[in-house]
């Protein structure tokens, strides 16, 4: 079945660096990748929507200058949390959407700023 | 808009209860209904799914119905078991744009020996 990896799934960062989240569709394309964020005990947040070689879609209160989205190629999005600071600490999620797959999710990253 | 209204947890039941979680949704168009399973610390899993009126999806045990005439998707299994305490979300798709999720709030299940 489809795969989607996700990297790092724990990090830990000082505040006002950056930090890189990886998703890439193993066997599959994904035409479409869904970037997610969810706090403890509560949904799933759409933050943005990204189609390959395109500028990524953001969901309204989503800063699009501090959440970077990277769509390169239709097995690799990047999410980059730039300036992070102890309230951007969240659990991050990205999905890739197919035709034959439908939606499949990374295993997440539990992000932590200090 | 589209919305998916879920049932509020947590749900505590004992092992080999009769399990309900209840889903409603208001859309716009004709929307595919999902139920997703997340296990802590990592993502989401597709449990189960149907895509039109009277669709019944099904999986590990797991059943749930598309009633449009109601618009509800409840997820329903006879018989549970320790290793199905997780959070499960309802949502929906609608074919329209880049037909993203609209997730439940999710509701947490634990099920004791």
């Amino acid at each position: 079945g489809a795969v989607v990896s996700q990297h790092p799934s724990r990090v830990i960062c000082k505040s006002g660096t950056s930090v890189k989240i990886e998703c890439r569709s193993l066997d599959f394309q994904a035409t479409t990748m869904f970037w997610y964020r969810q706090f403890p005990k509560q949904s799933l947040m759409l933050m943005a929507t990204s189609n390959e070689g395109s500028k990524a879609t953001y969901e309204q209160g989503v800063e699009k200058d501090k959440f970077l989205i990277n769509h390169a190629s239709l097995t690799l999005s990047t999410l980059t949390v730039t300036s992070a600071h102890p309230e951007d600490s969240s659990f991050y999620i990205c999905s890739g959407r197919s035709s034959n797959y439908g939606y499949t999710f990374g295993s997440g990253t539990r992000l932590t700023v200090v | 808009g589209n919305s998916v209204t879920q049932m509020e947890g947590p749900v505590t039941l004992s092992e080999e209860a009769f399990l309900t979680i209840n889903c409603t949704y208001t859309a716009t168009g004709y929307p595919s209904l999902f139920w997703y399973v997340q296990y802590p610390g990592e993502g989401l899993q597709l449990l189960l799914k149907a895509t039109k009126a009277d669709d019944k999806g099904s999986n590990k045990g797991f059943e749930a119905t598309y009633r449009k005439e109601t618009t509800s998707f409840h997820l329903e299994k006879g018989s549970v078991q320790v290793s199905d305490s997780a959070v499960y979300f309802c949502a929906l798709s609608v074919p329209e744009g880049n037909e993203k999720l609209t997730f439940g709030t999710g509701t947490r299940l634990t099920i004791i020996p």
